[in-house]
């Protein structure tokens, strides 16, 4: 049973582009979590989807949109990439939304690199 | 609003001795979830424990432990014997109410010398 996969798993961007990564929940699991964790922080939530709609959202700029497909699987979209967006992105599926959707697992995470 | 306080940033230990790790929780929800993770040099984040605020029962799982007082709204770890492996960074997390995200506190890097 594969777990939660990110990709990429590392990826280097230039300043004012725009990126996407990507999550395939773990099986079974239909809500989906983003975590952005810069180095040497603890990881800070970005925003949930369950059921193809935003359900809650961190205190990140609207640069940082989402989305979640019929698959449940999720995409992550950052706009006019800045420096201080350099971090790992943590993707992390639950079953069920509510209490449930925070036993998390996370995948391994994409590294991106803004230069 | 969830916080989470690690006051610990690095501990080193040699092999096969006890490290326990503070963690310190503010919360005005009364119904709320502790836990705690493991992050190693791999950047996965691995899920050690789930305690729900009306449990304070101790717990013990082979060479990991927990203590949680909510006089003291904290929820320590220890880890008993202590060998290699278990050099990662281990972090503490909250959720509570109708908030279902995970508050992280900053971590704990923890290091087991041979």
């Amino acid at each position: 049973d594969a777990g939660v996969t990110q990709s990429p798993t590392h990826l280097i961007k230039t300043r004012g582009q725009q990126v996407t990564l990507r999550c395939s929940p773990k099986s079974g699991h239909d809500t989906v979590s983003w975590y952005q964790q810069a180095l040497g922080q603890g990881p800070q939530f970005i925003f949930q989807y369950y059921e193809e709609e935003e359900r809650q959202r961190g205190n990140f700029p609207d640069r940082f949109s989402g989305h979640q497909f019929p698959n449940y699987s999720s995409e992550l979209n950052v706009n006019a990439l800045l420096l201080g967006d350099s971090a790992l992105y943590l993707c992390a599926s639950s079953p069920g939304f509510g209490q449930s959707s925070t036993e998390a697992f996370f995948g391994q995470g994409t590294r991106l690199t803004v230069v | 609003a969830q916080k989470v306080t690690q006051a610990q940033t690095e501990i080193s230990v040699v092999e096969k001795e006890d490290v326990t790790l503070d963690c310190v929780y503010e919360t005005r929800d009364t119904t709320y979830y502790l836990f705690w993770y493991k992050q190693p040099p791999s950047g996965e984040l691995v899920f050690l424990i789930r305690r729900n605020s009306f449990d304070e029962q101790n717990e013990i799982s082979g060479r990991y432990s927990w203590n949680f007082q909510k006089s003291t709204s904290s929820f320590n770890f220890t880890i008993t014997a202590s060998q290699v492996v278990d050099s990662a960074v281990y972090f503490c997390a909250l959720s509570g109410g109708n908030d279902y995200k995970l508050s992280f506190g900053a971590g704990t890097t923890v290091t087991v010398r041979a």
